[in-house]
């Protein structure tokens, strides 16, 4: 089993719909997650992260983290074709899990205007 | 947040030969990290390079196929070494930014075409 499972997509979404994007993970040592963007042909960047559960909002986007499902999300309002980009979900655990960084593949996601 | 640069942004090389790929950080960090991305694949680690120390690498890598260099706390190469077209891929430098929580920052990327 992976240590972090995400649907590859790709999702295609008109401007202006609310956007879902998931991934679900094994280990219940993860304390941190992220959201990474990646445009085609950059390196990725980071968009949002939370620690522990619950939720946290940045403009259009928010990210919650249900802990006891082992479930993330990151909400997209409003989308723009400039949010077309692939999305990789992360997270890291703390003390014996180490510092090292669990990555999904990615979604795909493209916003037709 | 910190600033990464890469060079090459990307290359087509022969198979057999080999090739540097050089990362700059605009800031002092102790530990810089390559990863490499295959399509349809999550990002993989591939060594975390530890400046004053020798580079440790993850299970699956080797540092006779990816020597990696680190003279100092803003620049780290990792060479990818006699090259097969299974090497072809995006290596990507990353850096651990301040603060608590310390999320990756990533560079854009060296794109990697083996022929």
């Amino acid at each position: 089993q992976k240590e972090v499972e995400q649907d590859p997509g790709p999702l295609s979404v008109p401007e202006g719909a609310i956007v879902s994007l998931n991934c679900t993970y094994s280990n219940s040592a993860f304390q941190y997650f992220m959201w990474y963007r990646q445009y085609s042909r950059k390196g990725p960047e980071l968009l949002m992260y939370t620690y522990s559960s619950g939720n946290k909002e940045d403009g259009r986007f928010t990210a919650q983290v249900d802990k006891s499902s082992k479930y993330i999300s990151l909400f997209i309002r409003d989308s723009q074709p400039s949010d077309s980009a692939t999305y990789l979900c992360a997270m890291k655990g703390t003390g014996n899990t180490g510092n090292q960084f669990y990555f999904g593949t990615g979604t795909s996601l493209t916003v037709i205007p | 947040s910190a600033v990464i640069s890469q060079k090459p942004s990307r290359d087509i090389c022969q198979r057999g030969t080999s090739l540097t790929i050089q990362c700059q950080v605009d800031s002092q960090v102790t530990m810089m990290f390559w990863y490499r991305q295959q399509p349809g694949q999550s990002l993989t680690l591939i060594a975390t390079a530890n400046q004053g120390s020798e580079a440790t690498y993850e299970s699956g890598f080797v540092i006779d196929k990816f020597p990696i260099s680190r003279p100092n706390l803003t620049f780290s190469t990792l060479t990818v070494s006699n090259m097969s077209p299974e090497d072809s891929s995006i290596y990507l430098c990353s850096v651990w930014g301040t603060g608590a929580m310390g999320a990756q920052y990533f560079g854009p990327g060296t794109r990697l075409l083996v022929l």
